[in-house]
């Protein structure tokens, strides 16, 4: 069966644009989370879904970042103004609820460049 | 908060060395604790998972065993293969609504033929 995925692989911004990243999760997971991964660093925790609502953005670094999930399944990540230490891969991932939702299936990542 | 904290890297064994590496965590109540594993062009995955303390996780023969009393989860594989040349990342989590990954620093390991 198909894994998490994600889209765009990478993408080049400019300082201040704004962008758009895209999760698909595998079916019928209804969790789904996005992590921030800087160069040398392991992945950072920015936003949480159990269905269709955000059940902790406890991780969003500030206001200009933004997801949603609107029908419990694709995710979008939006970040406005980009900055240039906004340049990361952004992981996303998928699993089910309760116990067996421990175990979490990350996608391939969007490489995040702001120049 | 929650932490967790890998040896310094990398790590380079000629292959079939026997192979360590530490992590320790910080943490309030009873989490579970990961390994995973991004091998050379792909994404995260589960290596082993241990839910309680004492709990060994085991996998690829790779193992680690959930430490309470350390609070530590090291990985270790009595040896290794050229194909094990990955970074390996230590992580604590929960469920329910709050389970988030903290994940830390990872490890990179290569292994000589």
């Amino acid at each position: 069966g198909a894994g998490v995925s994600q889209t765009p692989s990478n993408k080049v911004t400019e300082k201040g644009k704004y962008v758009e990243l895209r999760c698909d999760p595998i079916s019928g997971h209804t969790a789904l989370y996005w992590y921030r991964q800087s160069l040398g660093q392991g992945p950072e925790f920015l936003i949480y879904f159990q269905g269709t609502g955000a059940a902790d953005d406890s991780g969003l670094p500030n206001d200009r970042f933004f997801a949603v999930r609107p029908e419990g399944s694709v995710s979008t990540l939006k970040i406005q103004r980009t900055e240039r230490g906004d340049s990361a891969v952004y992981l996303c991932a998928s699993s089910l609820a309760g116990l067996a939702g421990q175990t979490q299936y990350f996608g391939p990542g969007t490489r995040l460049l702001v120049l | 908060g929650n932490s967790v904290t890998q040896m310094e890297g990398p790590v380079t064994l000629s292959e079939e060395a026997f192979l360590t590496i530490n992590c320790t965590y910080t943490a309030t109540g009873y989490p579970s604790l990961f390994w995973y594993v991004q091998y050379p062009g792909e994404g995260l995955q589960l290596l082993l998972k241990a839910t309680k303390a004492d709990d060994k996780g085991s996998n690829k023969g790779f193992e680690a065993t959930y430490r309470k009393e350390t609070t530590s989860f090291h990985l270790e594989k009595g040896s290794v293969q050229v194909s094990d040349s990955a970074v390996y990342f230590c992580a604590l989590g929960y469920t329910g609504a709050n389970s988030k990954l903290t994940f830390g620093k990872g490890i990179t390991l290569s292994v000589r033929p």
